[in-house]
């Protein structure tokens, strides 16, 4: 079974601009939970997705938004880019929204200059 | 808010030595408990967790036990490998919040043959 697989891979952006990243979740999966990593801040969560529904949102602000389609791919959107924006994002896959095991994706290595 | 605190790293072990990274938590509530494990370059995996207070989780050598009482959750291994070198995250969910995980600062584990 494909696991969790995130585009790109690495990203490289400057101030201002917007960005969207994608994740194809685990065949069968249905909610998808973004986190965002800095080495600062560490791992937070961002928000999570279910059947294209948002179920829970961190303490992020509005430049950060997310969806989810009916295949359950979701894509989360970075719009006026800062450089504190730099991170590795990582995206999870879970059966369902009632806490199971949460399968992590690589990551996608968002550079903002 | 609910937070997870772990020991800074990096712990640097010789190979077959006794490994424990500690964790604590601070939660209104008593949440389900994990260890990922990241390793270079790729993203988190469950290593183990518990639900509730007393359960201990074991996965491949590597053990926690749900402490209630001093709100922990002490990672332990009997005698690290080389391969066991990589990031070790602690981390809680409520079980009505979703997959949404609250992570500590992660410790990074080397070992060295």
């Amino acid at each position: 079974k494909a696991g969790v697989t995130q585009t790109p891979r690495y990203l490289i952006k400057t101030r201002g601009q917007q960005v969207t990243l994608s994740c194809s979740p685990i065949s069968g999966h249905r909610s998808v939970s973004w986190y965002q990593q800095t080495p600062g801040q560490g791992l937070q969560f961002l928000f999570e997705y279910f059947s294209e529904t948002q179920r829970n949102k961190g303490n992020f602000p509005g430049r950060f938004s997310g969806r989810q389609f009916s295949n359950s791919r979701s894509e989360m959107n970075v719009s006026t880019l800062e450089l504190g924006d730099s991170a590795l994002y990582l995206c999870a896959s879970s059966v369902d929204s009632s806490y199971n095991e949460q399968f992590f994706g690589p990551g996608t290595r968002l550079t903002v200059l | 808010g609910d937070s997870v605190t772990q020991m800074e790293g990096p712990v640097t072990l010789s190979e077959e030595a006794f490994l424990t990274i500690n964790c604590t938590y601070t939660a209104t509530g008593y949440p389900s408990l994990f260890w990922y494990v990241q390793y270079p370059g790729e993203g988190l995996q469950l290593l183990l967790k518990a639900t509730k207070a007393d359960d201990k989780g074991s996965n491949k050598g590597f053990e926690a036990t749900y402490r209630k009482e001093t709100t922990s959750f002490h990672l332990e291994k009997g005698s690290v490998q080389v391969s066991d070198s990589a990031v070790y995250f602690c981390a809680l969910c409520f079980i009505n919040a979703g997959n949404m995980l609250t992570f500590g600062g992660g410790t990074r584990l080397m070992v060295k043959p």
